[in-house]
């Protein structure tokens, strides 16, 4: 199975700064990586497919990049409702789609 | 509007059974791959199941093949999750996801149910 590493596990941010996560792969995995929000209590959001294409309603300031093992996720000015934990998963090996561990954005 | 109504959580003893549903709506139900991810209490995301929506293929994460079955009926638009022989390791919230694909195996969930809780204990 593919194993996706997310950095960091959790961190703190103001309202306004950049917040950047990246995730690799334990294998190319091409452009199959997308990203998930996950609100506390809350089932997860699609937010990025295919490394870098915005999924229809989110916000533009959320940015992918990324090909290959090392995938970024971008916020460009953090907001409030961006407080959350972020799962990057691949779909190149499939089955079984797999998942990162997460990471946990908090407030400063 | 895609909605994705899970139930048929609970407690159950550990080697019991439970089947979950999921109701769907909004969409052509039969024409999508469905699947059910699950996580553990305070824990990440976890596949468990899917299936295709050519309703040709189901497919299984290795923890829960041979105790796990997958099922659809098209004709009610629900997808179901039958658990047998269920560990304490299989307690947590079980979402239903539907597939940006209509067929193969699943590759990206673009909507997802609000989940429905497992507690296996004794």
């Amino acid at each position: 199975d593919i194993q996706l590493t997310q950095s960091p596990s959790s961190l703190s941010a103001s309202v306004g700064d950049r917040v950047t996560i990246t995730c690799r792969a334990s294998q190319s995995i091409s452009s199959y990586l997308n990203w998930y929000q996950q609100k506390s209590g809350k089932a997860p959001r699609l937010l990025i497919y295919a490394a870098s294409s915005l999924q229809s309603g989110v916000p533009s300031r959320f940015s992918g990049s990324g090909s290959g093992t090392d995938f970024t996720l971008t916020i460009s000015s953090l907001q409030p409702e961006d407080f959350a934990t972020y799962y990057c998963h691949q779909s190149y090996y499939s089955p079984p789609p797999t998942f990162g561990g997460g990471t946990k954005v908090e407030i400063k | 509007e895609v909605q994705l109504v899970e139930s048929g959580g609970g407690l159950v003893q550990p080697g019991g059974s439970l089947r979950l549903s999921c109701v769907a709506s909004g969409f052509t139900f039969s024409s999508y791959v469905m699947s059910w991810v699950r996580q553990a209490p305070g824990k990440g995301l976890e596949w468990v199941s899917g299936f295709s929506g050519s309703g040709s293929g189901t497919y299984y994460a290795d923890s829960v093949k041979g105790r796990f079955s997958i099922s659809r009926d098209n004709s009610k638009n629900t997808l179901y999750l039958q658990m047998n022989n269920v560990r304490a390791e299989d307690t947590a919230m079980y979402y239903c996801a539907k597939d940006f694909s209509v067929a193969g195996p699943p590759t990206l969930f673009d909507y997802w149910g609000q989940g429905t809780l497992v507690t296996v204990s004794s």
